[in-house]
């Protein structure tokens, strides 16, 4: 088990609504990022916060957004749910540097109807 | 867009015979890492091979990482019941510096049968 805590871990929603998921990082890291992993799928990435800043983007529309807290805690917020929106929510933290590897969270499942 | 594309996308095993997964990529990488991911939870990180490393080890765990083909083989000897899991190969997305996202591929389904 990782450090990583996310939060709620199921998530049901409907269609239009908006929603907040929230990550708190290991010990000792101060970037962590988001990942959409549709059934069957690898994870996708959404962005990544350092310093409380996005610092880089996937390929997700701008109703995805985030936070990044002072103690490098993080939340995902969605907008406008879409159906192919329901999908595993991870974040993973790290530390910042040029060769790295990430420390996920058991994940957040939404699931939107 | 997958990066990596695992194969084959599914396997399965008897406990004590050894597992081999094979990822392949398309761009030009920093480092390679395997992850595990135990029925849709959180992925684990097991093991991270740099694009100047050929081979590595750790426990019963071995990869290799051949950057002219741009692919990489994870191997698993004398798998057990408790490695069934699906497993993942992710590269960086090739920054000059800094912390870079990982990019997934789609994953190899390891089913181990007692």
């Amino acid at each position: 088990e990782t450090g990583v805590t996310q939060s709620p871990t199921h998530l049901i929603k409907t269609r239009g609504q908006q929603v907040t998921l929230r990550c708190s990082s290991q010990s000792g890291h101060n970037t962590v990022s988001w990942y959409q992993q549709a059934l069957g799928q690898g994870p996708q990435f959404i962005f990544q916060y350092y310093r409380e800043e996005e610092n880089g983007r996937g390929n997700f529309p701008p109703r995805f957004s985030g936070l990044q807290f002072p103690n490098y805690s993080s939340e995902l917020n969605v907008n406008a749910l879409e159906l192919d929106d329901s999908a595993l929510y991870l974040c993973a933290s790290s530390f910042f540097g040029t060769v790295y590897e990430q420390y996920f969270g058991p994940g957040t499942r939404l699931t939107v109807t | 867009s997958q990066q990596g594309e695992e194969d084959p996308q599914a396997l399965s095993i008897q406990e004590g015979e050894n597992a081999t997964m094979n990822c392949s990529y398309k761009t030009s990488i920093n480092n390679l890492q395997w992850y595990r991911q135990n029925s849709g939870r959180g992925l684990v990180h097991l093991i991270l091979i740099r694009s100047n490393e050929r081979e590595k080890h750790s426990g019963r765990l071995r990869v290799t990482l051949d950057t002219s083909k741009k692919s990489s083989s994870l191997l698993i000897t004398a798998s057990r019941a408790a490695d069934t899991a699906s497993y993942f190969c992710a590269t960086d997305a090739s920054r000059d510096s800094g912390n870079t996202p990982l990019v997934f591929g789609k994953g190899t389904r390891l089913s181990v049968i007692a």
